[in-house]
Order: structure tokens, then sequence, then C-alpha cells
């Protein structure tokens, strides 16, 4: 059981918004940047968002992110049967002193 | 653009030690502000990080794998390679190395291969 919890599936109908969280603690996201993954099943993931809040070289501004304290949440708008994938927060535990991903998410796109 | 591609057996037998090496092209796997990083997803579970290691030999490994595991980096081949002790059926899973890079996660990543641990 991951120490970074995330809902296991959210689903929404194209064109529109879901949110997903990220929980942790002050060793995790609370001091240490978060970063989301995109992973479609049988293909490598993808970092959406590094540094808490920074869109990767290609990714739509649909997709956004923000921290506060010990959790974070990416925003998908205008939904896209294309964004049909598993997300994954992470980060760096400064306790452990190893990175954690979060249990993952599946969105559905209705 | 860097690419990263995972190769070693895809079967390994229990309690032997599963090895995998991944090779970096388009770019040097010298640079220091690089970790160069091996992660795991077991089928129908999520990912797994499994440790890190950069060129001036600093590791940090995930501590639920208990002392099973090591890495190394070859330079001169632009590679780095994973060894796990005394695998089980649990160790099955995708492996996939990836870059990482402090603030900016892990940039890039291999396609992933398989290993099946059974005897």
């Amino acid at each position: 059981q991951s120490a970074l919890t995330q809902p296991p599936s959210v689903s929404a109908a194209p064109g529109q918004k879901v949110t997903i969280s990220c929980s942790g603690s002050n060793s995790n996201i609370g001091n240490n940047y978060v970063s989301w993954y995109q992973h479609v099943p049988g293909k490598a993931p993808r970092v959406l968002i590094y540094d808490n809040n920074k869109r990767s070289s290609g990714v739509p501004d649909r997709f956004s992110a923000s921290r506060s304290r010990t959790s974070a949440t990416l925003d998908i708008t205008g939904l896209q049967t294309g964004d049909e994938a598993d997300y994954y927060c992470g980060t760096w535990d400064s306790s452990l002193r190893g990175w954690m991903f979060g249990g993952g998410t599946r969105l559905t796109v209705l | 653009q860097v690419q990263l591609q995972e190769s070693g057996p895809g079967l390994a037998k229990p309690s032997q030690t599963l090895s995998l090496t991944c090779s970096v092209s388009g770019g040097s796997i010298s640079s220091v502000i690089y970790f160069w990083s091996w992660i795991r997803q077991p089928a129908g579970k999520g990912l797994e990080w499994i440790g890190r290691i950069n060129t001036s030999g600093s590791t940090n490994y995930n501590p639920s794998l208990k002392g099973r595991v090591s890495m190394s980096v070859d330079t001169s081949r632009n590679q780095f390679s994973l060894n796990l002790k005394t695998v089980t059926a649990a160790d099955t899973a995708v492996y996939y190395c990836a870059r990482y890079m402090e603030r900016r996660g892990f940039d890039f990543w291999g396609q992933g291969t398989l290993v099946t641990v059974s005897s």
C-alpha cells in the first residue's frame, strides 16, 4: 500500500473535467516536488507535470496541477477519449530516502 | 532525443538473480545531474520504484526490496544495469528504466520489458 493515496478510479463524459487527488505527508509531498505521470497500458509512462505544476513539453494546457501542504491535485479539463489512462502522482520521501508513486488512478472517459 | 531501451532475459528462475541492462542513446549517461532509475509494474498493479544510480556512484534503493537490489553504471557503454537477487514470483513484472532529474521527475522512459519468474 502506497503512502501516497489516490482514488482508484475516476470517470467523466467527454468535454467535462476531472480532478485526481494525491494525499501524502510532510515527509513526501509536504517537502518535495511532485510530478504526475500518464500511463497508457502497453506503453511507456509519460511525465505530464513536474515541479508541482509545470507542464512537460507537448502537454496540452487542459492538464494542470497544484500542491497544497501535504496534498496534490491533477485537473484535466475538456476530456477526450484519448485521455483514458492510468495517472500516477510521485514524489521523493525524505524519511524513506526513496521515491514513491501513488497507487494510480484509472481515468475512464464515458 | 534521449532514448532508453531495456534488455535482458524475459525469464528468471525462483531464487536466482534477475539482471537487466538499460542502453541510453541520444545523450550521455555521464552527466551527474541525472539519476538513472528502475521502475516496475506487476500485472494489474501500480508503478513501483526500485532504485536509482548516478555516475558519481550515488545510489538509493527501495527499502522494501530489503537489500536484494544493486545497480551499476557503465559510462563507456552508456548503459546502466539492475541486479535483483533471490527472486520470487512476486518479482514478475514489466521493468522500466528511466532518467530522473531533480524537480523534473522521470522525463524519459524505456518501453519496458516483461520479466517472468517461474521454474
